[in-house]
């Protein structure tokens, strides 16, 4: 079945680590996003990509640093550098910038 | 600024009631309105697109209706269920500026049985 896989479901890690949170697609989707999910708010774009070696940042992309090296993963890596990174990450796709969306399962940080 | 607005945040029904939920947004340039659904920790579930040049969208129980003029889009779904009990998000792709999708924080709904 076609879908996106994010892996790990959690993860924890100690302030001043870098960590990445891998996202993948088997839809065959042009597109490929990252959001950040916290209580009581929408969902914030942190970046996105419309072709693979090509990406933007979205509301709130610092202290976050992506890839696109091929069509089926698009990693997030959230640095050291980002004040408060406790949060749900979603990761998303779409056959091209007007298309639907589709999510992963997402993946909760927790860094302490 | 392009904004999406959710209400009410919490809704609870007995089972069986229909019900209609609501998403407004402050622009009218749009590309489409996507409604989705979202289980505790997990992923949102896509339940309905609409493209700017529609007016409703249906899907089993699921009728979701968009009117750009008056900046808004209902969710009606029929006949409620304990399973439909998650959160509801609207989302909303302007074409206008950047261009990108702005979601509201969502209806949480629950079916009483």
């Amino acid at each position: 079945d076609g879908g996106i896989t994010q892996s790990p479901k959690y993860l924890f890690r100690k302030e001043g680590q870098n960590v990445t949170l891998s996202c993948e697609q088997n839809l065959n989707h042009d597109a490929m996003y990252w959001y950040r999910q916290d209580p009581g708010q929408g969902l914030r774009l942190i970046y996105y990509s419309q072709i693979v070696n090509d990406f933007q940042k979205g509301d709130i992309a610092e202290g976050y640093s992506v890839s696109r090296e091929k069509k089926e993963s698009f990693p997030l890596t959230v640095t050291s550098a980002q004040k408060n990174p406790t949060a749900f990450y979603l990761c998303a796709s779409s056959i091209a910038k007007e298309g639907s969306l589709h999510f992963g399962n997402g993946t909760r940080l927790t860094v302490t | 600024k392009q904004e999406v607005t959710q209400i009410p945040a919490a809704l609870s029904v007995p089972e069986g009631e229909n019900l209609v939920l609501n998403c407004s947004f402050t622009d009218s340039a749009i590309y489409n309105l996507q409604w989705f659904r979202q289980d505790p920790g997990k992923g949102l579930t896509s339940l309905l697109l609409i493209q700017s040049s529609q007016r409703e969208q249906t899907s089993g129980r699921l009728n979701a209706s968009l009117d750009k003029s008056s900046g808004r889009s209902t969710l009606y779904i029929a006949a409620s269920q304990p399973g439909d009990s998650a959160t509801y998000l609207c989302a909303v792709l302007f074409s206008g500026g950047y261009q990108k999708v702005t979601f509201g924080i969502g209806t949480k709904l629950q079916v009483i049985p």
